[in-house]
């Protein structure tokens, strides 16, 4: 049972355009999101999060939109950069928990073309 | 660098063997978590400690066993091992704080 999916295993974007990448999830008790981006031969890193509160995030060229209603969070690069391509990795957790378990979906790979 | 360590990055080993893999957190982290990512899987959670306690088990084999010690570095024991269980096995800490979680480079378990 998948509560978080990421139905793309992979986008392509030409450089310069915006890159968006989907999540979708099953658990109501999810309030917290995030994603993460991952290199080859490296750990996932964070990127940005979004709590239940807002339904959107900015951090640059990077946007998080939530759609409670949806369960449906959505991941915008814009523009999308050659150092971009990466696999991304959609997460999510019950922040009222007694402990901070992320959730995965099995990941966007991401490739940008110059 | 994310400040998680782990140990070996690399391991070649036989069916039915045991080995041990070693995760020292972010200095300051007390949370400890194990991730384990297959070919065509995302990470699949698998353990989770809390300042030398087991805070949540996730799909962890019964042949798979962690455990925190007081330094707070952790151990991942993987036993009879079989081909299945070649994997990434990534490590990860946390200081309690809206969920972040900092992932150590993960060590590649190549079952043969």
């Amino acid at each position: 049972d998948q509560q978080v999916k990421q139905n793309s295993p992979s986008l392509s974007v030409q450089e310069g355009r915006i890159s968006i990448l989907n999540c979708d999830y099953t658990n109501s008790m999810f309030d917290y999101f995030l994603w993460y981006k991952k290199y080859p031969a490296e750990g996932p890193t964070f990127l940005i999060s979004i709590s239940s509160i807002k339904d959107k995030n900015e951090d640059g060229r990077f946007t998080v939109f939530l759609n409670k209603s949806a369960k449906h969070l959505s991941l915008h690069i814009v523009p999308s950069q050659p150092g971009d391509s990466a696999v991304y990795f959609c997460a999510a957790e019950n922040s009222g928990g007694s402990n901070y378990k992320l959730t995965f979906g099995k990941g966007t790979l991401l490739t940008v073309n110059p | 660098d994310s400040g998680v360590t782990q140990t070996p990055k690399h391991l070649i080993t036989a069916t039915g063997q045991r080995v041990t893999l070693r995760c020292s957190p972010r200095s300051g982290d007390l949370s400890v978590y194990w991730y384990q990512q297959s070919l065509d899987q995302g990470l699949q959670f698998l353990i989770q400690y809390y300042n030398g306690e087991e805070r949540a088990k996730g799909n962890i084999l019964e042949r798979f066993s962690a455990q925190q010690f007081p330094d707070l570095h952790s151990e991942l024991n993987l036993s009879s091992l079989e081909l299945g269980d070649s994997a990434l096995y990534f490590c990860a800490s946390s200081s309690r704080t809206a969920g972040e979680l900092f992932f150590g480079e993960g060590s590649r378990l190549t079952v043969l």
